[in-house]
C-alpha cells in the first residue's frame, strides 16, 4: 500500500531563509512523487513530480525535490522563501496501478515571517 | 489551454439531501478523478472515470456516484447527505500522456 508522512504540520521561516518540508512515502512499488501546492480556498497547484528520471526535481516558482530510495523520502526546498510562498503543501504519492490515484499526507502549514 | 473548471463553487445542503457537483476536464484530457479534502486534511480519492466507466473507487460508501459524459466532462452525485460530508470536493484531469493531474479550484460542500 501506498502512503506519504509529512513531518510537521505547521513550518515558519524567515523571509529569505531556506525552506524544508520533508516528505517521507511507503509503496510496494518503485513510486511516483509529487508536490502541490494549496492557497487559500483554492485547488491544489502541482509544484513538482519524479516519475522515475532524475532523483533532483525542478519544479516551479524555484522549488526543487530530492528523491532518496535509501531514506524513502522526496523533501521539498527553496533556497530562499518569499512571502508568497507562503500556502499549504502536500506531498503525493501515485499507485501506479488501475486508476493511478494520488495518496495524499496530511499536508504542511508553510507561515513566511517577514 | 483551458484547465479544469468546477462548479458551484459552494454549496450549501441539509442533511438527507440529494447534491450534484460538476467538472470539465482540461483539454485533451480523458480521465478525471475525484477527491474529497476534509478541512485541515489532505485529499483523499473518491473515484475516477476514464472513457466514460469507473475506473477505480476508494473507500467511499455506494451514495458516492458519478458520470462520465463523451466530452470527458463529469458530475459527482451524493445521495442522503450527511454532515461529515461538508467538504471541499476537488476534479482533477489527466490524460495518458502527461502523467499527473491538473486540479480545479473546487466545490466548498456545507452540509447543515
Amino acid at each position: 500500500a501506498q502512503s506519504v508522512t509529512q513531518l510537521g504540520s505547521h513550518v515558519s521561516v524567515s523571509e529569505g531563509a531556506l525552506v524544508l518540508l520533508r516528505c517521507n512515502y511507503s509503496s510496494s512499488v518503485p513510486p511516483y512523487l509529487f508536490w502541490y501546492v494549496q492557497y487559500p480556498n483554492q485547488g491544489l497547484q502541482l509544484l513538482l513530480k519524479y516519475t522515475s528520471a532524475a532523483t533532483l526535481v525542478k519544479g516551479i516558482n524555484g522549488f526543487e525535490a530530492e528523491f532518496k530510495k535509501s531514506e524513502t523520502s522526496f523533501h521539498l526546498t527553496k533556497p530562499s522563501a518569499h512571502m508568497s510562498d507562503a500556502a499549504e503543501y502536500f506531498c503525493a504519492v501515485s499507485d501506479k496501478t488501475g486508476a493511478n490515484n494520488l495518496f495524499f499526507g496530511t499536508g504542511t502549514r508553510l507561515t513566511v515571517i517577514p | 489551454e483551458t484547465g479544469v473548471t468546477q462548479s458551484p463553487t459552494h454549496l450549501i445542503k441539509t442533511r438527507g439531501q440529494q447534491v450534484t457537483l460538476r467538472c470539465s476536464s482540461q483539454s485533451g484530457h480523458n480521465t478525471v478523478s475525484w477527491y474529497q479534502q476534509a478541512l485541515g486534511q489532505g485529499p483523499q480519492f473518491i473515484f475516477q472515470y476514464y472513457r466514460e466507466e469507473e475506473n477505480g473507487r476508494g473507500n467511499f460508501p455506494p451514495r458516492f456516484s458519478g458520470l462520465q459524459f463523451p466530452n470527458y466532462s463529469s458530475e459527482l452525485n451524493v445521495n442522503a447527505l450527511e454532515l461529515d460530508d461538508s467538504a471541499l470536493y476537488l476534479c482533477a484531469s489527466s490524460s495518458p500522456s502527461y502523467y499527473g493531474y491538473t486540479f480545479g479550484s473546487g466545490t466548498r460542500l456545507t452540509v447543515v
